[in-house]
């Protein structure tokens, strides 16, 4: 069973043009939830991370939502760049399984300049 | 400042044939992950090691699966009597400590025909 559901599978933005992907959770015990960014051979890179203590947290370009109630967290690129062409998942952990990630199925992102 | 290398990078092997894929952590850090991403999927937890303890294996899919990390630093996935369902990216990844941020390796692709 998926224990984080990432939506959508694929998605296309314009250059300049805001990315968002959402993800949503079940368990309630989920008290990290970080974003990675991976490139075509490459390993998963962290991007970004927050904890439910806080509702949102922005780094750049990139913004993460967190809805403690409705189990649900978002990644928003504001004003996307080929660059960000990449396959991303957000991912969730819980204190009691040592750092384990339970990672969502991916979104592939493609921006067209 | 190496990170996480991963060797070899790729793998062909004749189903029944026992592999063994190798994990370079970065140097010092504690914990060492091993995930399994198949195609067009996200990384799916193996097991994990603090040191050279192995704290969690409830990931690894059947008994022909074994990891170990002798003196707490490299560790090797070993596959044995390999099947066509094995072929999938092992991905390696390493942390300062429990609940760190993890840090991934570039994989290794395993195909087995």
């Amino acid at each position: 069973q998926q224990q984080v559901k990432q939506s959508p599978q694929s998605l296309i933005v314009q250059k300049g043009g805001i990315s968002i992907i959402n993800c949503a959770y079940e368990n309630t015990a989920f008290d990290y939830f970080p974003w990675y960014q991976q490139f075509p051979g490459k390993g998963p890179a962290l991007l970004i991370a927050i904890r439910p203590d806080v509702s949102e947290k922005k780094e750049g370009r990139f913004t993460i939502s967190f809805n403690k109630s409705a189990k649900q967290f978002s990644l928003h690129i504001m004003d996307s760049q080929p660059g960000d062409s990449a396959t991303y998942f957000c991912a969730a952990s819980k204190g009691s399984t040592l750092g384990r990630l339970y990672f969502g199925r991916g979104t592939q992102l493609t921006v067209w300049p | 400042g190496a990170g996480v290398s991963q060797s070899p990078r790729y793998k062909v092997a004749k189903r029944g044939q026992d592999v063994a894929l190798r994990c370079d952590p970065i140097s010092g850090h504690v914990s060492l992950f091993w995930y399994q991403q198949a195609l067009g999927q996200g990384p799916e937890f193996l097991t994990y090691f603090q040191n050279e303890a192995q704290l969690d294996k409830s990931g690894l899919p059947s008994d022909r699966f074994f990891a170990e990390r002798p003196e707490g630093s490299v560790s090797t996935l070993k596959i044995q009597r390999t099947q066509q369902e094995d072929s999938a990216v092992y991905l390696c990844a390493s942390s300062l400590d429990q609940g760190d941020e993890q840090f991934f390796g570039p994989g290794t692709r395993l195909t087995v025909l």
